[in-house]
């Protein structure tokens, strides 16, 4: 089971780019890195997934090194609306039981 | 419908009661998982369904717990005897596929049901 480690908070001003980075140094070859954010009292909604180098979509980039023990979850120019927990999540090769762990909890200051 | 709903919303039972909560999937995702969340912490993965199968059920906190899935679609959350350490957020999630070695199947979670033991 891949576990993962994040910063347990960080907090960041508005129109600034926020980097969370995820430590995963047991992931298992197949493994996706799946990024979520949840907001309070609501489910967490998925962001951004990919297996190496870089993805970015509308949201958010993931960058992924060439080890694939790390990941980094950049958010361009964050606005308030951005605060939140954000997840990362390591998919395993034959399901089995996974855990969110705690997330960071980003802040957006104005 | 167009995502995840769950039901009851809130749901408030005294010690030693029996509870059940509903999950309805997105139509068409084969995989159905349900997590818990208590007040301030991450998610605790209790069990997943592969269709109407729940092929590991060691997640599920205690044999309190129990879950179904039928007609590969509804999913229920049965919790008996309930505690005052079962209150929590019970969230529902599914997937086109299962999380697996596919990449690009997100889950899609529900808006959970608030549990309080009283």
């Amino acid at each position: 089971l891949a576990k993962t480690t994040q910063p347990i908070s960080m907090d960041s001003y508005e129109g600034q780019e926020v980097n969370i980075t995820c430590s995963h140094n047991n992931i298992a070859t197949n493994d996706y890195i799946t990024w979520y954010q949840q907001f309070p009292s609501q489910g967490p909604r998925f962001i951004i997934q990919g297996y190496k180098t870089k993805v970015t979509n509308e949201v958010a980039s993931l960058f992924i090194p060439a080890d694939r023990k790390s990941s980094t979850l950049s958010l361009p120019r964050v606005s308030l609306s951005d605060t939140a927990v954000y997840y990362c999540l390591v998919g395993v090769r034959g399901y089995q039981k996974v855990t969110f762990g705690t997330g960071t909890k980003l802040q957006v200051i104005p | 419908g167009a995502g995840v709903s769950q039901s009851p919303s809130n749901k408030v039972t005294e010690k030693g009661k029996d509870v059940e909560l509903r999950c309805d999937p997105i139509s068409g995702h084969t995989a159905l998982y349900w997590y818990r969340q208590s007040l301030g912490q991450g998610l605790e993965f209790l069990i997943y369904f592969q269709g109407n199968s729940a092929p590991d059920k060691s997640g599920l906190p205690s044999d309190r717990f129990s879950a179904e899935r039928t007609g590969g679609s509804v999913s229920t959350l049965t919790i008996q005897r309930t505690q005052q350490e079962d209150s929590a957020v019970y969230l529902c999630a599914s997937s086109l596929y299962l999380l697996s070695t596919r990449g690009g199947n997100e889950q899609f979670f529900g808006p959970g049901t608030r549990l309080t033991v009283l």
